[in-house]
Protein backbone atom coordinates (compact mmCIF):
# COMPACT_ATOMS: atom_id res chain seq x y z
CA UNK A 1 0.00 0.00 0.00
CA UNK A 2 0.93 3.64 -1.24
CA UNK A 3 2.33 5.88 1.62
CA UNK A 4 1.91 9.66 1.77
CA UNK A 5 3.31 11.64 -0.75
CA UNK A 6 4.64 14.85 -0.09
CA UNK A 7 5.97 17.35 -2.37
CA UNK A 8 8.72 19.37 -2.62
CA UNK A 9 10.81 17.28 -0.07
CA UNK A 10 12.85 20.56 0.48
CA UNK A 11 12.35 24.24 -0.17
CA UNK A 12 14.25 26.95 -0.25
CA UNK A 13 12.85 30.76 -0.74
CA UNK A 14 13.38 34.45 0.55
CA UNK A 15 10.95 36.51 3.11
CA UNK A 16 8.03 37.64 1.70
CA UNK A 17 8.10 35.05 -1.32
CA UNK A 18 5.17 32.44 -1.42
CA UNK A 19 5.42 28.65 -1.71
CA UNK A 20 3.11 25.74 -2.55
CA UNK A 21 3.28 21.92 -0.48
CA UNK A 22 1.55 19.01 -2.01
CA UNK A 23 0.40 16.12 -0.35
CA UNK A 24 -1.33 13.07 -2.07
CA UNK A 25 -3.00 10.68 1.48
CA UNK A 26 -3.17 6.78 1.45
CA UNK A 27 -6.15 5.93 -1.22
CA UNK A 28 -9.48 6.00 0.62
CA UNK A 29 -8.49 7.72 3.68
CA UNK A 30 -11.41 10.49 4.46
CA UNK A 31 -9.22 12.68 6.83
CA UNK A 32 -6.47 14.30 6.07
CA UNK A 33 -3.78 16.71 8.25
CA UNK A 34 -1.36 19.16 7.97
CA UNK A 35 0.74 19.81 10.47
CA UNK A 36 3.91 22.31 10.92
CA UNK A 37 7.19 21.10 12.94
CA UNK A 38 9.14 23.84 13.98
CA UNK A 39 12.92 22.14 14.51
CA UNK A 40 12.92 21.13 18.50
CA UNK A 41 9.21 21.43 19.22
CA UNK A 42 6.35 18.35 18.59
CA UNK A 43 4.47 19.22 15.03
CA UNK A 44 1.54 21.43 15.21
CA UNK A 45 -1.99 20.92 13.83
CA UNK A 46 -2.34 23.77 11.08
CA UNK A 47 -6.10 22.18 9.37
CA UNK A 48 -7.53 19.26 9.69
CA UNK A 49 -10.11 18.45 6.87
CA UNK A 50 -12.74 15.77 6.72
CA UNK A 51 -13.25 14.80 2.43
CA UNK A 52 -13.24 18.33 1.39
CA UNK A 53 -14.82 20.04 4.11
CA UNK A 54 -12.07 21.82 7.03
CA UNK A 55 -13.16 20.47 10.66
CA UNK A 56 -10.20 22.54 12.69
CA UNK A 57 -8.92 25.70 11.08
CA UNK A 58 -8.45 27.58 14.53
CA UNK A 59 -4.15 27.46 14.36
CA UNK A 60 -3.78 28.15 11.26
CA UNK A 61 -2.61 31.63 10.19
CA UNK A 62 -4.70 32.85 7.84
CA UNK A 63 -3.66 35.94 6.92
CA UNK A 64 -0.33 33.93 4.82
CA UNK A 65 -1.47 30.34 4.86
CA UNK A 66 -3.81 28.48 3.47
CA UNK A 67 -5.02 25.27 2.60
CA UNK A 68 -7.45 23.35 0.07
CA UNK A 69 -8.42 19.97 -0.98
CA UNK A 70 -10.64 20.21 -4.11
CA UNK A 71 -12.40 16.36 -4.50
CA UNK A 72 -11.13 15.25 -1.55
CA UNK A 73 -8.51 14.16 -2.12
CA UNK A 74 -4.89 15.44 -2.78
CA UNK A 75 -4.32 18.63 -0.42
CA UNK A 76 -2.54 21.86 -1.03
CA UNK A 77 -0.89 24.13 1.50
CA UNK A 78 0.25 27.65 0.64
CA UNK A 79 2.47 30.15 2.31
CA UNK A 80 2.33 33.44 0.96
CA UNK A 81 3.94 35.57 1.88
CA UNK A 82 6.85 34.05 4.19
CA UNK A 83 8.30 35.07 7.02
CA UNK A 84 11.39 33.71 8.64
CA UNK A 85 9.69 31.57 11.52
CA UNK A 86 8.36 29.68 8.66
CA UNK A 87 10.98 28.34 8.58
CA UNK A 88 9.65 24.39 9.76
CA UNK A 89 8.81 21.09 8.36
CA UNK A 90 5.43 20.57 7.13
CA UNK A 91 3.81 17.26 7.66
CA UNK A 92 0.88 15.62 5.99
CA UNK A 93 -0.78 12.56 7.75
CA UNK A 94 -3.97 10.97 6.30
CA UNK A 95 -6.19 8.54 8.84
CA UNK A 96 -9.18 6.18 7.36
CA UNK A 97 -12.65 6.23 8.06
CA UNK A 98 -13.74 6.76 11.76
CA UNK A 99 -9.76 6.22 12.98
CA UNK A 100 -9.20 9.97 13.62
CA UNK A 101 -10.63 9.80 16.69
CA UNK A 102 -8.77 7.42 18.04
CA UNK A 103 -5.57 9.49 16.73
CA UNK A 104 -3.86 6.81 14.43
CA UNK A 105 -2.42 8.67 12.01
CA UNK A 106 -0.38 8.18 8.70
CA UNK A 107 2.57 10.52 8.21
CA UNK A 108 4.50 11.62 5.07
CA UNK A 109 8.16 12.34 5.29
CA UNK A 110 7.40 16.34 5.24
CA UNK A 111 8.68 18.97 2.85
CA UNK A 112 11.54 21.23 5.06
CA UNK A 113 10.86 24.62 4.62
CA UNK A 114 13.86 27.27 4.88
CA UNK A 115 13.05 31.01 4.92
CA UNK A 116 15.97 33.30 4.33
CA UNK B 1 -6.08 23.59 27.79
CA UNK B 2 -4.63 19.96 26.52
CA UNK B 3 -0.82 19.41 26.90
CA UNK B 4 1.52 16.75 26.69
CA UNK B 5 5.00 17.29 28.40
CA UNK B 6 7.90 14.82 27.93
CA UNK B 7 11.85 14.48 29.10
CA UNK B 8 13.80 16.37 27.41
CA UNK B 9 16.73 14.58 25.67
CA UNK B 10 19.01 13.35 24.43
CA UNK B 11 18.87 10.12 25.89
CA UNK B 12 22.06 8.17 25.30
CA UNK B 13 22.51 4.71 26.15
CA UNK B 14 24.54 1.31 25.48
CA UNK B 15 23.11 -2.18 23.67
CA UNK B 16 20.73 -3.66 26.27
CA UNK B 17 20.13 -0.53 28.29
CA UNK B 18 16.63 0.17 30.52
CA UNK B 19 14.67 2.93 28.56
CA UNK B 20 12.46 5.27 30.63
CA UNK B 21 10.91 8.20 28.41
CA UNK B 22 8.76 9.98 31.11
CA UNK B 23 5.46 11.64 29.75
CA UNK B 24 2.99 13.17 31.32
CA UNK B 25 -0.40 15.04 30.26
CA UNK B 26 -3.05 17.81 30.83
CA UNK B 27 -6.05 17.00 29.59
CA UNK B 28 -10.58 17.85 29.69
CA UNK B 29 -11.66 14.48 29.88
CA UNK B 30 -10.42 11.35 28.88
CA UNK B 31 -8.43 11.54 26.14
CA UNK B 32 -6.82 8.85 24.18
CA UNK B 33 -2.85 8.40 24.68
CA UNK B 34 -0.08 7.84 21.77
CA UNK B 35 3.59 6.84 21.30
CA UNK B 36 5.29 8.02 17.72
CA UNK B 37 8.27 7.07 16.61
CA UNK B 38 10.68 8.95 14.00
CA UNK B 39 12.99 6.97 12.96
CA UNK B 40 16.30 9.13 10.78
CA UNK B 41 15.11 9.69 6.85
CA UNK B 42 11.32 8.39 7.75
CA UNK B 43 8.14 10.01 8.72
CA UNK B 44 6.26 9.84 11.81
CA UNK B 45 4.36 6.21 12.82
CA UNK B 46 2.79 5.28 15.48
CA UNK B 47 4.05 3.08 18.08
CA UNK B 48 1.56 2.06 20.17
CA UNK B 49 -1.28 3.49 22.08
CA UNK B 50 -3.94 3.30 24.91
CA UNK B 51 -7.60 4.77 25.04
CA UNK B 52 -8.62 4.69 28.83
CA UNK B 53 -7.40 4.02 32.06
CA UNK B 54 -4.86 1.26 33.01
CA UNK B 55 -4.59 0.09 29.50
CA UNK B 56 -1.25 -0.87 28.30
CA UNK B 57 0.07 -0.66 25.28
CA UNK B 58 2.66 -2.39 23.71
CA UNK B 59 4.68 -2.82 20.43
CA UNK B 60 8.11 -3.69 19.34
CA UNK B 61 9.24 -4.57 23.27
CA UNK B 62 8.49 -1.09 23.90
CA UNK B 63 5.39 -0.26 26.44
CA UNK B 64 3.08 1.94 28.34
CA UNK B 65 0.17 2.23 30.83
CA UNK B 66 -2.10 4.79 30.97
CA UNK B 67 -1.85 6.04 34.70
CA UNK B 68 -4.84 8.42 34.78
CA UNK B 69 -3.93 9.15 38.99
CA UNK B 70 -0.62 10.37 37.91
CA UNK B 71 -1.54 12.08 34.46
CA UNK B 72 1.31 9.99 33.10
CA UNK B 73 1.96 7.52 29.75
CA UNK B 74 5.79 6.75 30.68
CA UNK B 75 7.56 4.47 27.52
CA UNK B 76 10.17 1.40 28.49
CA UNK B 77 11.58 -1.04 26.83
CA UNK B 78 13.66 -3.73 28.68
CA UNK B 79 16.24 -3.63 26.21
CA UNK B 80 17.31 -1.23 23.76
CA UNK B 81 18.84 -2.09 20.29
CA UNK B 82 20.64 0.29 18.08
CA UNK B 83 17.83 0.13 15.53
CA UNK B 84 15.60 1.85 18.26
CA UNK B 85 17.90 4.90 17.60
CA UNK B 86 14.98 7.64 16.96
CA UNK B 87 13.09 10.39 18.01
CA UNK B 88 10.09 9.67 20.61
CA UNK B 89 6.96 11.58 20.50
CA UNK B 90 4.07 11.22 23.34
CA UNK B 91 0.77 12.33 22.04
CA UNK B 92 -2.57 13.00 23.35
CA UNK B 93 -6.49 13.06 21.73
CA UNK B 94 -8.79 15.02 23.25
CA UNK B 95 -11.26 14.96 20.35
CA UNK B 96 -9.56 14.32 16.80
CA UNK B 97 -6.63 16.51 16.29
CA UNK B 98 -3.04 14.52 17.84
CA UNK B 99 -1.65 17.23 20.27
CA UNK B 100 2.43 16.37 20.38
CA UNK B 101 4.89 16.98 22.84
CA UNK B 102 8.50 18.11 21.54
CA UNK B 103 10.10 14.53 21.06
CA UNK B 104 12.87 12.58 23.26
CA UNK B 105 15.83 11.58 20.84
CA UNK B 106 17.18 8.57 21.89
CA UNK B 107 20.48 6.98 20.60
CA UNK B 108 21.63 3.61 21.41
CA UNK B 109 25.43 2.74 20.91
CA UNK B 110 26.28 -0.87 20.28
Amino acid sequence: EAGVAQSPRYKIIEKRQSVAFWCNPISGHATLYWYQQILGQGPKLLIQFQNNGVVDDSQLPKDRFSAERLKGVDSTLKIQPAKLEDSAVYLCASSPPRSGNMGELFFGEGSRLTVL
Amino acid sequence: GNSVTQMEGPVTLSEEAFLTINCTYTATGYPSLFWYVQYPGEGLQLLLKATKADDKGSNKGFEATYRKETTSFHLEKGSVQVSDSAVYFCALSAGTALIFGKGTTLSVSS
